[in-house]
């Protein structure tokens, strides 16, 4: 069955420091590779996402992501987070030609002051 | 330029009673998208629907559970007879006919089952 791991659950970091969340996939074809932001209160956001092309994709905020597909993982990465950046993040996976996305179970950032 | 719209953003039901849940997709998107999420845990699919038609129902519950996406109005997810296990946060995303494979999320409805 296809799934989504994310490893780490809950992460906690002091502002400034780096951020490095994994993603890791099981899915034998193509696939669309997302990143999506719930900060608390909110709904999710599109933080990146990767189809094809260069692996290393940036988003907003400062994000970036990189897709290596010898270990079926596209981590999310940022090199210095802010406090603003506390939120649990998602990571997600569609197979090319179908729309349902598989997530992973959610990270949850708290970035302290 | 309003995103997706869902309501309600909380709902109470007892135990046998049914539960709707509505979604409006963001102007020009003709998809969307039913994902439930269950506590401490990711979102899972369950539906996806273009006007008038069901187009991957492979996560849906076999019974109980159904959805519409009408021509006029928003989409519904229907949930008849509810239990306790139907306590969760549902999630309504939308996107564009056309190309991208982007969805767009609305800020979910919280179903709770007493």
């Amino acid at each position: 069955a296809q799934s989504v791991s994310q490893h780490n659950h809950h992460v906690i970091l002091s502002e400034a420091a780096s951020l490095e969340l994994g993603c890791n996939y099981s899915y034998g074809g193509t696939v669309n590779l997302f990143w999506y932001v719930q900060y608390p209160g909110q709904h999710l956001q599109l933080l990146l996402k990767y189809f094809s092309g260069d692996p290393l994709v940036k988003g907003i905020k400062g994000f970036e992501a990189e897709f290596i597909k010898s270990k079926f993982s596209f981590n999310l990465r940022k090199p210095s987070v802010q406090w603003s950046d506390t939120a649990e993040y998602f990571c997600a996976v569609g197979l090319t030609g179908r729309r349902a996305l598989t997530f992973g179970s959610g990270t949850r950032l708290q970035v302290q002051p | 330029n309003a995103g997706v719209m869902q309501n309600p953003r909380h709902l109470v039901r007892r135990r046998g009673q049914e539960a709707r849940l509505r979604c409006s997709p963001m102007k020009g998107h003709s998809h969307v998208y039913w994902y439930r999420q269950l506590p401490e845990e990711g979102l899972k699919f369950m539906v996806y629907l273009q006007k008038e038609n069901i187009i991957d129902e492979s996560g849906m519950p076999k019974e109980r559970f159904s959805a519409e996406f009408p021509k006029e109005g928003p989409s519904i997810l229907r949930i008849q007879q509810v239990v306790r296990g139907d306590s969760a946060a549902y999630f309504c995303a939308s996107s564009h006919p056309q190309g991208s494979y982007e969805q767009y999320f609305g800020p979910g409805t919280r179903l709770t089952v007493t």
